[in-house]
């Protein structure tokens, strides 16, 4: 079954400290890959996307990711976190063909202290 | 491009009501989403549109929920006689097909709570 898994639930870190979420998927064939952030009451922000190419993306905010085949993970890292960041993170796959829609994880919630 | 909007952003019913929410893509997509997220999780697909056709809906769309996209520009999502367990973020994202494939843009959502 296709289906994405966000190990962490709730993560803490401290303004100025490095970040890393883990995704992990699993999919027929290599999906597109997408990390969306969502802050309180609002709708979903897209932070980056793979497609193809380059398996390390850049995207929005200083964040970025890298799609490794061999493990079907998608990890979101930022070297260092802005008390702004706090929100909820979630990986979602796509499929490349068909509907494209997506199947995303049950999320991140992270937490910056000051 | 004024990205996707969602009307209203907050419903609150009662148990029983009908329910109508709407969702304006964004001009050039012709692809059009419905997702549905609860407390907790992520979102989860309900259905999905391309143009006015709908292509596929999910099994959690009972037959208590109607879409439609007439004229393949605007869409409504429609809850007959809610119930609690209809309480959530309902979320509607757009995208282009290919070859110009792009990602999905989400709406902020319209959050539904049953009384």
């Amino acid at each position: 079954a296709q289906s994405v898994t966000q190990p962490d639930i709730h993560i803490t870190v401290s303004e100025g400290a490095s970040l890393e979420l883990r995704c992990n998927y699993s999919y027929g064939a290599t999906p597109y890959l997408f990390w969306y952030v969502q802050s309180p009451g609002q709708g979903l922000q897209l932070l980056l996307k793979y497609f193809s190419g380059d398996t390390l993306v850049q995207g929005i905010k200083g964040f970025e990711a890298e799609f490794k085949r061999s493990q079907s993970s998608f990890n979101l890292r930022k070297p260092s976190v802005h008390w702004s960041d706090a929100a909820e993170y979630f990986c979602a796959v796509g499929a490349r063909s068909g509907t494209y829609k997506y199947i995303f994880g049950t999320g991140t919630r992270l937490k910056v202290l000051a | 491009d004024t990205g996707v909007s969602q009307d209203p952003r907050h419903k609150i019913t009662k148990r029983g009501q009908n329910v109508t929410f709407r969702c304006d893509p964004i001009s050039e997509h012709n692809r059009l989403y419905w997702y549905r997220q609860t407390l907790g999780q992520g979102p989860e697909f309900l259905t999905y549109f391309q143009n006015e056709a709908q292509l596929e809906k999910s099994r959690l769309l009972s037959d208590r929920f109607s879409a439609e996209r007439p004229k393949g520009s605007f869409s409504t999502l429609e809850i007959q006689r809610t119930e609690q367990g209809d309480s959530a973020m309902y979320l509607c994202a757009s995208s282009r097909a290919p070859p110009v494939h792009t990602e999905a843009f989400f709406g902020q959502g319209t959050r539904l709570t049953v009384v």
